[in-house]
This record gives structure tokens, sequence and C-alpha cells, in this order.
């Protein structure tokens, strides 16, 4: 099982500002990183897969980067908007067709 | 058309009883999972089964099984349901060995009374 670690547990931001937060994880024999976004009483949905070092995918007001040699990928929401509240959850792939073990996730309200 | 679909949304039962939730995904896909959302709301991955391999996480009871009948189809058994099997369960399916996303169904609250 990958060691995980997402930081911050949950963030509080205003409506406009934008965020960032963390996944980490073992740098050794990586093979993919996914982002997935889980709103309350829903399934989580995929948000980026990333595979290559440098790699940065945007979707929206949201981005990711990926670090595969010191092992953490960032997620950025450029002016959260309230729809933005959701669990964002990272899973890291040490090969291919292994589950996706996701970390304890990112917790983000957004007020308007 | 729903991609990855679970029944039932929800189910409540006795302690001890035994019950099963279906999975089914019309995706084509030849993985499929189950995960369990735990009492602090993390997702942990309970089993992960194509039609070669069965990988369970040795923390899930044995009481827990999945049974897959085709390639679209796995279902959830669970034998003498325990106060704390309470929770929301996700059916999740993806194609490896290309690098995919999951797809999840909507979830399964399972209440254990």
């Amino acid at each position: 099982i990958l060691n995980v670690e997402q930081s911050p547990q949950s963030l509080h931001v205003q409506e406009g500002d934008s965020t960032n937060f963390t996944c980490s994880f073992p740098s050794s024999n990586f093979y993919a990183l996914h982002w997935y976004r889980w709103e309350t009483a829903k399934s989580p949905e995929a948000l980026f897969v990333m595979t290559l070092n440098g790699d940065e995918k945007k979707k929206g007001r949201i981005s990711a980067t990926l670090n595969t040699k010191e092992g953490y990928s960032y997620l950025y929401i450029k002016g959260s908007q309230p729809e933005d509240s959701a669990t964002y959850l990272c899973a890291p792939r040490n090969q291919a067709g292994t589950a996706l073990i996701f970390g304890k996730g990112t917790t983000l309200s957004v007020s308007s | 058309d729903t991609a990855v679909s679970q029944t039932p949304k929800y189910l409540v039962t006795q302690m001890g009883n035994d019950k099963s939730i279906k999975c089914e995904q019309n995706l084509g896909h030849d993985t499929m999972y189950w995960y369990k959302q735990d009492s602090k709301k993390f997702l942990k991955i309970m089993f992960s089964y194509n039609n070669k391999e069965l990988i369970i996480n040795e923390t899930v009871p044995n009481r827990f099984s999945p049974k897959s009948p085709d390639k679209a189809h796995l279902n959830l058994h669970i034998n003498s349901l325990e106060l704390g099997d309470s929770a929301v369960y996700f059916c999740a399916s993806s194609h490896p060995p290309q690098v995919t996303e999951a797809f999840f169904g909507q979830g399964t609250r399972l209440t254990v009374v």
C-alpha cells in the first residue's frame, strides 16, 4: 500500500480566493498520479491523470503540476467558487493495473 | 446511460444477516473495484478484480467476498453483518494497463441495525 499524504486536511476560503494543496507520495517506481474531486453525497470524479515529471494539466480554473523526482503534486484552484467545495483526493500508482490507493483528501470549503 | 451502477442505493439490515450489493459497468472495462468510505470519510480499497486476479486488501474481514459472474459485474457479498460494517460502499471500474481514470458508481449506503 502506497504511503500518500495530502495537506492540508481541510481548508476554508472566501469566494474569489485562489488556493492550492499538496499530494506527497513515494518517488520510487512511480507510474501515474490521479486527482479526483469528491462532492458530498456523490461519487468521486476524475480531474486529472498525470504521468510525466513536469506535467501540468488544466481544466477550467483548476490545474495540477507533477514532480515525480521529489514525489509531489500540487492542485491549484484559481478564483474559488462555492461550487468548488468538495474533497480533493489524489492517488498515486506505482505500476500499471493496480487499484487507486487514495490519500485522505483535502476538504475545501468556499464561502460566498 | 449510467457507466457504473450500483444497487441498492440504500440498504438497511439487521446484525447477523447476509446481504449483497450489485455493481455493473457498461464501459467494457476489465477491472473492477470495491471501496469503502470509512467512519472518517476516507476512501479505502477493499478489492481489485479482473478475470485473472483478485487482490484483497488484507485488512478486509473474510466475511466480505466479491463475486463476478462476468466481466461487467462485480457484486459484494457480506456475511454475518456487524454494526461496524455500516458505511458507504463504492464500486469502480477502469481499464489497466492504460493509464485512464477509474469511474465510480453512486455508492450504496449500508446501515446495520
